[in-house]
């Protein structure tokens, strides 16, 4: 089955980067979502297909996605953006399951 | 206002069944695939299955493929997770997601909407 890889966690500043990768074999061929999900609440889709952000979803929000990696790159973080970010592709070698990342914890210094 | 309730969870032995319900409201239903996701205590978000929006689309999860069933009844706007043979690893919060798209899988299809989730414990 495929395999989505993120780093546990990624500490940032206020108002700087923050840039959660996701690895997984030609990930650059399949298209990516990202979600948001804050302690005791459900999560939030915060981009999908590769780059684009939903309704209501700050432009600070943005994707990317080539060769064996995805991004998900947060700019002028705020302590708000504190929580756990998980990637997700569909494997289209397999009925088009779901498949989530293994989540990486941002955390705002 | 979009809205997805959870419910059916609860307690159950390992072996027996539970079957979860979601309510939703505030969108056409039936104009959208549905998904069944868990997350176990302190761990990570799980797809757990999928179906279209005229049900000819199902898929499961390998770990819970033959024990696990997914259904709709677009007549009472609502998805279904009938669960057999529940295990101990079975137990999770269980959110009902809406998708983006009428099929699940391909470009563009995203859980937008998520309910709260309902708790499925397996203990004897």
């Amino acid at each position: 089955s495929y395999v989505l890889t993120q780093p546990p966690s990624v500490s940032v500043a206020p108002g700087q980067t923050a840039r959660i990768t996701c690895g997984g074999n030609n990930i650059g061929s399949k298209s990516v979502q990202w979600y948001q999900q804050k302690p005791g609440q459900a999560p939030v889709l915060v981009v999908y297909d590769d780059s684009d952000r939903p309704s209501g979803i700050p432009e600070r929000f943005s994707g990317s996605n080539s060769g064996n990696t995805a991004t998900l790159s947060i700019s002028r973080v705020e302590a708000g953006d504190e929580a756990d970010y998980y990637c997700q592709v569909w494997d289209s070698n397999s009925d088009h399951r779901g498949v989530f990342g293994t989540g990486t914890k941002v955390t705002v210094l | 206002e979009v809205q997805l309730v959870e419910s059916g969870g609860g307690l159950v032995q390992p072996g027996r069944s539970l079957r979860l319900s979601c309510a939703t409201s505030g969108f056409t239903f039936d104009d959208y695939a549905m998904h069944w996701v868990r997350q176990a205590p302190g761990k990570g978000l799980e797809w757990v299955s999928g179906i279209s929006w005229n049900s000819d689309n199902i898929a499961y999860a390998d770990s819970v493929k033959g024990r696990f069933t997914i259904s709709r009844d677009n007549s009472k706007n609502s998805l279904y997770l009938q669960m057999n043979s529940l295990r101990t690893e079975d137990m999770a919060l269980y959110y009902c997601a809406k998708d983006t798209l009428h099929y699940f899988g391909v470009s563009g299809s995203a859980f937008d909407i998520w309910g709260q989730g309902t708790v499925v414990t397996v203990s004897s």
